[in-house]
């Protein structure tokens, strides 16, 4: 069964750059795997913020930004603000066998 | 403002199914697919399963195969997820999500808290 990886937790200082990564253990993710980013913060419900590996909806803030990144869906993040400490999980389509799988997450610290 | 409004909390013993719903005011279902997520307490989001646009077609992850259906009302734009056979490992909050078709996932429901105990 494809896993789906990201790193566990990082710590970024407010005002800084940080980029979270997705790979799959299937190969190199493209975006035939249209990479999807969530966020969620506790006791709330998941938020899309990147769809299709770069495209932001209508409330993505400018300074969260979707890419490929050496065979990996990449999220970063630039002038971090304190709000943006959250979990992240990326969504990746695997085809028709195993439709859609959610990277473990990445546990955001702003401090 | 919330376009996917999920029913309630369900309390329900081992053995037994529950039904979710998942309703939307503002969209035709046969515009998008809807998914079905779970995220058990602590633990990250499990992807379960999917109807297509046209409501012919259904996808389930194999850890649900055999115990999740994926309905559809398009009368009252309505989707529903129902998983039998309940054990406590089915306590989670579960989730809807509307993908416009292209792996666009557009918006979440609010989640609805299942309890499965004796």
């Amino acid at each position: 069964q494809t896993v789906v990886t990201q790193e566990p937790s990082l710590t970024v200082s407010p005002g800084g750059t940080v980029t979270l990564t997705c790979a799959s253990t299937t190969g190199a993710v493209t975006s035939n795997y249209y990479p999807n980013w969530v966020q969620q913060k506790p006791g709330q419900a998941p938020r899309t913020l990147i769809y299709g590996t770069s495209n932001k909806h209508s409330w993505t803030p400018a300074r969260f930004s979707g890419s490929l990144l050496g065979g990996k869906a990449a999220l970063t993040l630039s002038g971090v603000q304190p709000e943006d400490e959250a979990e992240y999980y990326c969504l990746l389509y695997l085809g028709a066998g195993q439709p859609w799988v959610f990277g473990g997450g990445t546990k955001l610290t702003v401090l | 403002q919330v376009q996917l409004v999920q029913s309630g909390a369900e309390v329900k013993k081992p053995g037994a199914s529950v039904k979710v719903s998942c309703r939307t005011s503002e969209y035709t279902l046969s515009d998008y697919y809807f998914h079905w997520v779970r995220q058990a307490p602590g633990q990250g989001p499990e992807w379960m399963g999917i109807i297509s646009p046209s409501g012919d077609s259904t996808l389930y992850a194999q850890n649900f195969q055999g115990r999740v259906t994926v309905t559809r009302d398009t009368s009252t734009r309505t989707v529903y997820m129902e998983l039998s056979s309940l054990t406590s490992e089915d306590t989670a909050v579960y989730y809807c999500a509307r993908e416009k078709p292209g792996g666009h996932f557009q918006e979440w429901g609010q989640g609805t808290l299942v309890i499965v105990s004796s």
